[in-house]
This record gives structure tokens, sequence and C-alpha cells, in this order.
């Protein structure tokens, strides 16, 4: 069974990096799309991007693309969601989730995690 | 980019009765649309999927329906845990999006 666990909450300051994780504790990592989707307090659901496990290609949303980059690595079966400079608008609970079936369109996340809250304050 | 507009942004009901959440989108996306419960402090949750399949383990007062632009969600009978957050969310091509969701109180 795919479960998905992610990292611990953060506390940043704006200008510093910040890597958090997404893991298939299920071992059916493989060929899978992985999602990102950022919950600002109070606020609804966005979609960020997401990465296909099988050959690391990735979809952004232009909202989110060149703020952040998304990766995995396979071998691990960990996704990553990664920020070079946090600003405090980054302040949200993000979540990790997986697409199935494995197609570009149709998909839906059927499996999240249970969210990674970042606070970025100074 | 595709546009979703969901409505009503919040709702008051009471336990038993019938609702009905609607969203549209700014073109055309056959059936990739996807429909998911959000309670507070935890992670969203599928309820439907390609418009109208429902996901396993979910009531069957859930339903969804709709092709091309329009699509709804409607919860038959009202029950108390049913009382949380909807949000739509299309998966026709990327970058895919989510409505702006729609609270449902307690009246």
């Amino acid at each position: 069974e795919v479960q998905l666990v992610q990292s611990g909450a953060e506390v940043k300051k704006p200008g510093e990096s910040l890597k958090i994780s997404c893991k298939d504790s299920g071992n059916r990592f493989s060929n899978s799309w992985i999602g990102w989707v950022r919950q600002m307090p109070g606020k609804g659901l966005e979609w960020m991007g997401m990465i296909y496990t099988g050959d690391s290609e990735i979809r952004y949303s232009p909202s989110f693309q060149g703020h952040v980059t998304i990766s995995a690595d396979k071998s691990l079966n960990i996704a990553y969601l990664h920020w070079s400079s946090l600003k405090a608008s980054d302040t949200a609970m993000y979540y990790c989730a997986r697409q199935w079936p494995s197609n570009i369109v149709g998909g839906f996340f059927d499996i999240w995690g249970q969210g990674t809250m970042v606070i970025v304050s100074s | 980019d595709i546009q979703m507009t969901q409505s009503p942004s919040s709702l008051s009901a009471s336990v038993g009765d019938r609702v009905t959440i609607t969203c549209r989108t700014s073109q055309s996306i056959d059936s990739h649309l996807n429909w998911y419960q959000q309670k507070p402090g935890k992670a969203p949750r599928l309820l439907i999927y390609d418009a109208s399949s429902l996901q396993s383990g979910v009531p069957s007062r859930f339903s969804g329906g709709g092709s091309g632009t329009d699509f709804t969600l409607t919860i038959s009978s009202l029950q108390p845990e049913d009382f949380a957050t909807y949000f739509c969310q299309h998966s026709h091509s990327t970058p895919y999006s989510f409505g702006q969701g729609t609270k449902l109180e307690i009246k």
C-alpha cells in the first residue's frame, strides 16, 4: 500500500533555503506522478507541479516555476520540494500527493501526505 | 491555462438536506474533473474522480455529474461528518488547478 509520509514542520527566515520531503513508505514509488499542493493559511488549494518518478519528467505551474524546484530520488522513494530563497509569502502548508493513474491527462490525487507546515518569518 | 469557477463559496445546510455544489471550467475538459473533501487540519480526501466515479470507501450519498465545462457534486442526505470544505480540480492539461472551495456549514 502506498503511504506518503512528509517531513516535519519548518520555521525559517526570509532568504534561507529549504528542502522538504515526501517519502513513499509503501515501496510503490516507481512510475508514479507525485504532485505538490500549497495551502496558504485559511485559503484554498493550489497545484504547484508534479514529477514522474519513472523518468523525472516535471511539470510546473507557471505561478511557481522559477521559485521552487521539484525533484525525486527513485532509489530512496522520496520526492522533494526545494526553495533556494524563501519569502514570507511562502508561509503555508504543503502537501504531496500521488496521482493515479500514471497518465498526464485524467489523473487524480488518491493518496496524500499529511502535510508539512512551513513558516517563514524574520 | 484552464480557469475554475466553483460555487457557492459557502453553504449552510441541515442534517438530511440534499446539497449541490457546482464547478465550471473556462474550456471543455471532457470528464477530467475530480472532487475532494477537506476537514480542518487534515489533508484533502478524494471523493469523486472522472466527474462521476465514486472513490473506494466513499459513501454512496456522494455523487458527481457533468462533462465538458459544467460539473456538480451532490450530497443526497447530509450527515454530520459531511460538514467540511469541498474542492473541484481538473486534470485535463497541466497546469492542473483547483476551484476556490465551498465551505459547507451546519445551519
